[in-house]
This record gives structure tokens, sequence and C-alpha cells, in this order.
């Protein structure tokens, strides 16, 4: 198994252009998170997802957009991309056990110029 | 507001000692207490976890110390060695069956140091 896996690894915009980060889980997770990471704030939930078709804000929402047409998948765009989304960007995944195990992606770094 | 507070942000520790990280929280929903580690440019990935019915829990070298009327826990890595240099993140959550499922809060992360 592949586990939870980003595409891109590594991207660069320029400020207005848009994007989509792509998440794929093969373990079957109801639950998928996108997280963003910048230094020395630690991770921040950005939106999730308890399953298919369903989606959900979380603490730092605004200037996201996500999609949940597949189990497998959960999908992060950028509509508009702003400096201030440079970041690191890590997709989560669980099973909705009572205490919720998450399995974490290998990242994907954005740079807005 | 911070929910979850983590202290040291950075530790350097010689080989074989103890490493210590702290953490304390304000959410008293909160009911689940895992740790991360994570390696440069990797993903971070569960190391351990707690749930407040108990004080402690170990793990070969790795142990939770938890104190729910102070709402802190600590993670203790017992004989610290330079493989165990990473960041260190702590998180809580309300669980599913609290009705929980918004992912979770975590610290600002430990930058470790194993000195050999």
């Amino acid at each position: 198994n592949a586990g939870v896996t980003q595409t891109p690894k590594f991207r660069v915009l320029k400020t207005g252009q848009s994007m989509t980060l792509l998440c794929a889980q093969d373990m079957n997770h109801e639950y998928m998170y996108w997280y963003r990471q910048d230094p020395g704030m630690g991770l921040r939930l950005i939106h999730y997802s308890v399953g298919e078709g369903t989606t959900a804000k979380g603490e730092v929402p605004d200037g996201y957009n996500v999609s949940r047409l597949k189990k497998q998948n959960f999908l992060l765009g950028l509509e508009s991309a702003a400096p201030s989304q440079t970041s690191v960007y890590f997709c989560a995944s669980s099973r909705p056990t009572p205490y919720n195990e998450q399995f974490f992606g290998p990242g994907t770094r954005l740079t807005v110029l | 507001q911070q929910q979850v507070k983590q202290s040291p942000q950075s530790l350097i520790v010689q080989k074989g000692g103890i490493s210590i990280i702290n953490c304390a929280y304000e959410n008293t929903a909160f009911d689940y207490f895992p740790w991360y580690q994570q390696f440069p440019g990797k993903g971070p990935a569960l190391l351990i976890a707690i749930r407040p019915d108990v004080s402690e829990k170990k793990e070969g070298r790795f142990t939770i110390s938890f104190n729910k009327s102070a709402k802190q826990f600590s993670l203790h890595i017992m004989d610290s060695q330079p493989g165990d240099s990473a960041t260190y993140f702590c998180a809580a959550a309300v669980s599913l069956s609290g009705g929980g499922a918004d992912g979770l809060t975590f610290g600002k992360g430990t930058h470790l140091i194993i000195q050999p």
C-alpha cells in the first residue's frame, strides 16, 4: 500500500494564478484532512471531509476550496494564489475509529511569488 | 487563540539523556492527545498517543505523562539517540466518540537535536 500520496511535491506560482493539489489514499479511509505548516506555527487545519461528497471548514479556510468526489481523493484548490499561501501542505486520512489516528502524506511545498 | 501550547521551541540533549517536551491545552473537551514525529522533508508520523483515562503510557523509550487537572501532558524520550533528532508536535482532539471529527489541534513544535 502507498498510504497517502500527494501531487505535486513542489510548485511555484505567481500571485493570482490558480492550482489544485491532489491527495490520494489507498487505505479506504472515510476521513480526509488538509493542513498547512508554516515555520513556528505547527500544522493548522484548512478543510476536512468525513465522507465522499462532504466537506467542512477548519481553522484557516479562507482562500481555499476543496472537493471530495471520490472516497480515495481529496482535492485542495487555490483560485487566486497569494504570497501568504506560501507554505507546506499536508494531507491526512483516518478511519472513523473512536480515537482518530491520522496518517499523513509527504507534503507539497508551494511558493507563491 | 492557541489551544495547545508547546515548549520548548528547541531542545538539545546529549546522547543517552532524557528529552522532555511539554504541552498544555485549554479545551476541556479534548480527549485524545497524540504526539507526532516529523523528519525533514517528511510528513508527521504518529509516535504515541494517550487518552485522559490514564496518567501515563509507555512505548519503548517513549512515555507520555498526562495531568488532567492541570491540563498538561508531556513526552519523555529515555536514552535519547541521534536518530531521535526531529521535530515533535503534540496535538489534541475531541474524539469521534466525543462528537469530534474536525481534525487535530497542534502545538507549534519542538526541534530536538540529540548530540552524539
